[in-house]
């Protein structure tokens, strides 16, 4: 199985401030046939489904403010919060979808500073 | 509307049965996978298992935690999936989720689940 390893666990930043999640997959979940990155990033609020942010390690779905961005290849990925907003608090996954079974980090809980 | 709605949730004793089901509507399900996803209250998302397309011969794979246990499968001239689970433990108790996969969108179209409590 491909463990996903995210860091940190918690990440308190001030409104307006960057906010850097990173991921790391045990093995790499690049598919050289297509070129794509099999990772995805996920906001999840209380209460709620995760939402998809970021798929293919970078592709931004339809309707997520382009603060948050994707980036990495291979094993090592980052999603990043360019100016974090109040509605922005939220635990963020990463997950791979390259082999079964899928997983998921362990999350990463984003606050307000 | 784009949306996927899951059913079937409820309260079961341990070694019970229950059979969840997805419906779509608003996007092409035929050229979707489907997946299965679970939270347990407090706890992050964890992956059930998928089955694939026709082009794909229907391929299911599923987490080690429920193989042997839950059987997915899907009617697409109904729009629909099933999650069928049997042998049902405690920590099977979680919400469940449907979501899908295609060649080009990945899991941003999800329901907004189903409860599963096992317990007596």
């Amino acid at each position: 199985d491909i463990v996903m390893t995210q860091s940190p666990d918690s990440l308190a930043v001030s409104l307006g401030e960057r906010a850097t999640i990173n991921c790391k997959s045990s093995q790499s979940v690049l598919y050289s046939s297509n070129n794509k990155n099999y990772l995805a990033w996920f906001q999840q609020k209380p209460g709620q489904p995760p939402k998809v942010l970021i798929y293919w390690a970078s592709t931004r779905e339809s309707g997520v403010p382009d603060r948050f961005s994707g980036s990495g290849s291979g094993t090592d990925f980052t999603l990043t919060i360019s100016s974090l907003q109040a509605e922005d608090v939220a635990v963020y996954y990463c997950q791979q979808y390259y082999s079964p079974p899928l997983t998921f980090g362990g999350g990463t809980k984003v606050e307000i500073k | 509307e784009v949306q996927l709605v899951e059913s079937g949730g409820g309260l079961v004793q341990p070694g019970g049965s229950l059979k969840l089901s997805c419906a779509a509507s608003g996007f092409s399900f035929s050229d979707s996978a489907i997946h299965w996803v679970r939270q347990a209250s407090g706890k992050g998302p964890e992956w059930v298992g998928r089955i694939r397309t026709k082009a794909k011969s229907y391929a299911t794979a599923y987490a080690a935690s429920v193989k042997g246990r839950f059987t997915i499968s899907r009617d697409d001239s109904k729009n629909t999936a099933y999650l069928q689970m049997n042998s049902l433990k405690i920590e099977d108790t979680a919400v469940y989720y449907c979501t899908r996969l295609t060649g080009e969108e990945a899991f941003n179209i999800w329901g907004q689940g189903t409860m599963v409590t096992v317990s007596s």
